[in-house]
């Protein structure tokens, strides 16, 4: 069964910061990774998505890297600002049909 | 390229009506995906359907909730006799086989 954890549960941060969400999944077998980010109320919105044979993917500001062997994905943001504040999710497909989704990080950067 | 599209986005029902979620994919999308997010929690799979076809609803309670996607229209989530334990968001993703889903912007079900 496929489990992903997210840690840390919440972040504050000022602005300006660089900063790193974790983000493991106990399948390794998955043929890709998606990070999304949501807003408080709002619905989600795709960041960036790692296919199996790729270690990075690269967004602006945003650079997510996927080890699958260790079952694990970060999300890098670069110089943080007030406007990052959301809370970012990680998913993998499970059973071809299905995506696990993380419990998510709450991120607040403070001006 | 319109998004994947969900009315209503807001609604609200008395406990014991009925409840009708509408999602429209992208274009060129045949797989849809409903997901439920209860209050501080994270988002839980209910169902997955291709056109006219349900593939898993392994995630779906096993009364009063059904799904569909027919051939023509949108995908329909369906909750009958509502009680305030509905009261969720509602999320819908499109996608093909191995590809990004894209979310809708979900429907808020407030049961009273």
């Amino acid at each position: 069964k496929q489990e992903v954890t997210q840690i840390p549960a919440a972040l504050s941060v000022p602005e300006g910061e660089n900063l790193v969400l974790n983000c493991s999944f106990t399948d390794s077998a998955i043929y890709n990774l998606q990070w999304f980010r949501q807003d408080p109320g709002k619905g989600l919105t795709s960041l960036l998505l790692i296919q199996s044979s790729q270690r990075e993917q690269t967004s602006g500001r945003l650079n997510a890297s996927l080890d699958k062997s260790s079952g694990r994905s970060t999300l890098y943001i670069a110089a943080s600002q007030p406007g990052d504040s959301a809370t970012y999710l990680c998913a993998v497909p499970y059973n071809n049909n299905d995506m696990r989704f993380g419990a998510g990080t709450r991120l607040t950067v403070k001006p | 390229n319109a998004g994947v599209m969900q009315n209503p986005r807001h609604l609200v029902r008395r406990r014991g009506q009925e409840a009708r979620l509408r999602c429209s994919p992208m274009k060129g999308h045949s797989h849809v995906y409903w997901y439920r997010q209860l209050p501080e929690e994270g988002l839980k799979f209910m169902v997955y359907l291709q056109k006219e076809n349900i593939i898993d609803e392994s995630g779906m309670p096993k009364e009063r909730f059904s799904a569909e996607f027919p051939k023509e229209g949108p995908s329909i989530l369906r909750i009958q006799q509502v009680v305030r334990g509905d009261s969720a968001a509602y999320f819908c993703a499109s996608g093909n086989s191995n590809t990004e889903a894209f979310f809708g912007q979900g429907t808020r079900l407030t049961v009273v």
